[in-house]
């Protein structure tokens, strides 16, 4: 089975600045999706940037990016230019590359991320 | 489009009562999945399915039943309701596997068991 891991519960970033979100992942498999999602406190799951394994650059969204590191499976969101609306709850997490239950998403605990003006 | 809405946003429950947490999409999504979010915890899987008439068991099925009589609607029923349901509830589709397609998520239904 698949496990997330996001160590650290919290992080705090002054306005503008940049601030980097750690995940790491473990699976035997091959192939195999990474995702980051926000969660502000509205409950809503906002899907922030998704990365497929058997690409080796780096997804990018606007002012947001990733450190994917397949070997060490890692999986780091990086923000950049932090806004205040950028607070949120941010989870990993990793889908196989599979059909049925394994298409499910595999959730790490999240992390809380609060912007400093 | 509407996306995927869950009703009710709220509720409480006294335990061993029942009730039936409702999800619709109108994106002809064929995956569809129940996923639970205890506090400072990610989400777990509860339920799927991969098209109408089609469902099975995720991680945590137990206390929770499903049905998926169409591709729109796919509801998640409580039979006695325990304090450990207490938690949040997702509702999630997708229109394949084997794509990075993401999952849209419904706003979730905040449930208390008292």
């Amino acid at each position: 089975a698949q496990t997330v891991t996001q160590s650290q519960p919290e992080m705090s970033v002054q306005e503008a600045e940049t601030v980097t979100l750690s995940c790491t992942y473990d699976t035997s498999e091959s192939d195999y999706y990474l995702f980051w999602y926000k969660q502000p406190p509205s409950r809503q799951m906002i899907l922030v940037i998704r990365q497929e394994a058997y690409k080796q650059q780096n997804a990018t969204e606007n002012r947001f990016s990733v450190n994917f590191q397949k070997a060490a499976k890692s999986f780091s969101l990086k923000i950049s230019d932090s806004q205040l609306g950028d607070a949120a709850m941010y989870f990993c997490a990793y889908r196989s590359y599979d059909t049925g239950a394994n298409s499910k998403l595999t959730f790490g605990k999240g992390i809380t991320l609060s912007v400093r003006p | 489009n509407a996306g995927v809405t869950q009703t009710p946003k709220f509720r409480i429950l006294k335990i061993g009562q029942s009730m039936t947490l409702q999800c619709t999409q109108d994106m002809n999504h064929n995956y569809m999945y129940w996923y639970r979010q205890d506090p400072g915890m990610g989400l777990k899987l509860i339920y799927y399915s991969v098209g109408a008439g089609i469902t099975d068991k995720g991680e945590v099925p137990n206390g929770y039943n499903v049905s998926r009589s169409t591709t729109e609607d796919f509801p998640l029923r409580l039979e006695l309701a325990a304090p450990s349901q207490t938690s949040v509830y997702f509702c999630a589709s997708t229109p394949r596997a084997l794509t990075t397609d993401t999952q849209y998520f419904g706003p979730g239904t905040r449930l208390t068991v008292l």
